[in-house]
């Protein structure tokens, strides 16, 4: 049963600490979202990767967030430092996608994050 | 910019009815169109892809609709269930992108 997987499941943090999400993304998939979701804004897209090289960071805070995948089965994103207001669940998506084909997108079941 | 609005933001019925989720999208230029349901404090999970070339797309229950020229889709849900509650997302990929534009959600819910 192939599934996105994300770790850990829940944090809560001190401001100013360095907060890192891993996911695994499904294999064979080339194509890694990362998106935060909040009451207020629901779903933004944070940033997203195609065969490992990222394409778009530019939902990101550049100062804080950071975004890599060292391998095709490794995602992670990085807050340094956290803020209460990064506080929010976080959820990493993969999908197999070629020119305008695309399988569909699954997600993980993310990370809730809560900076105190 | 796409645009994704689904009305309404909340919706109850009861048991038993059949019933239709709206999402609308500005730009009728997409690859494809998603459903999505989401449980509360869990993850996303996929119901139906509708491709651009396609008018619907069907799995049990769930019908999904995509009308491109009108901007618009429908998921219909037949003989609605209190397992149905839940708030179901829509999401369209732009042309020459790889992302996923949202919308907002319809929160379900299903009464006994």
């Amino acid at each position: 049963d192939a599934r996105v997987t994300q770790t850990p499941r829940d944090k809560v943090t001190e401001m100013g600490q360095e907060v890192t999400m891993r996911c695994q993304p499904i294999l064979g998939h080339n194509t890694v979202f990362w998106y935060r979701q909040t009451m207020m804004q629901g779903l933004e897209l944070l940033a997203y990767f195609r065969n490992r090289a990222p394409l778009d960071d530019s939902g990101m805070p550049k100062d804080r967030f950071s975004a890599e995948m060292p391998d095709a089965t490794l995602a992670t994103l990085k807050i340094q430092p956290s803020e209460p207001r990064d506080s929010a669940v976080y959820f990493c998506a993969s999908a197999r996608i070629l020119g305008s084909q695309n399988t569909e997108a699954f997600f993980g079941q993310g990370t809730r994050l809560t900076v105190v | 910019k796409q645009e994704v609005t689904q009305i309404p933001a909340a919706l109850s019925v009861p048991e038993g009815e059949n019933l239709v989720l709206n999402c609308s999208f500005t730009d009728s230029a997409i690859y494809n169109l998603q459903w999505f349901r989401q449980d509360p404090g869990k993850g996303l999970t996929s119901l139906l892809l509708i491709q651009s070339s396609q008018r619907e797309q069907t799995s049990g229950r769930l019908n999904a609709s995509l009308d491109k020229s009108s901007g618009r889709s429908t998921l219909y849900i037949a003989a609605s269930q209190p397992g149905d509650s839940a708030t179901y997302l829509c999401a369209v990929r732009p042309p020459g992108a790889q992302k996923l534009v949202f919308g907002q959600g319809t929160r379900l819910t299903i009464n006994p």
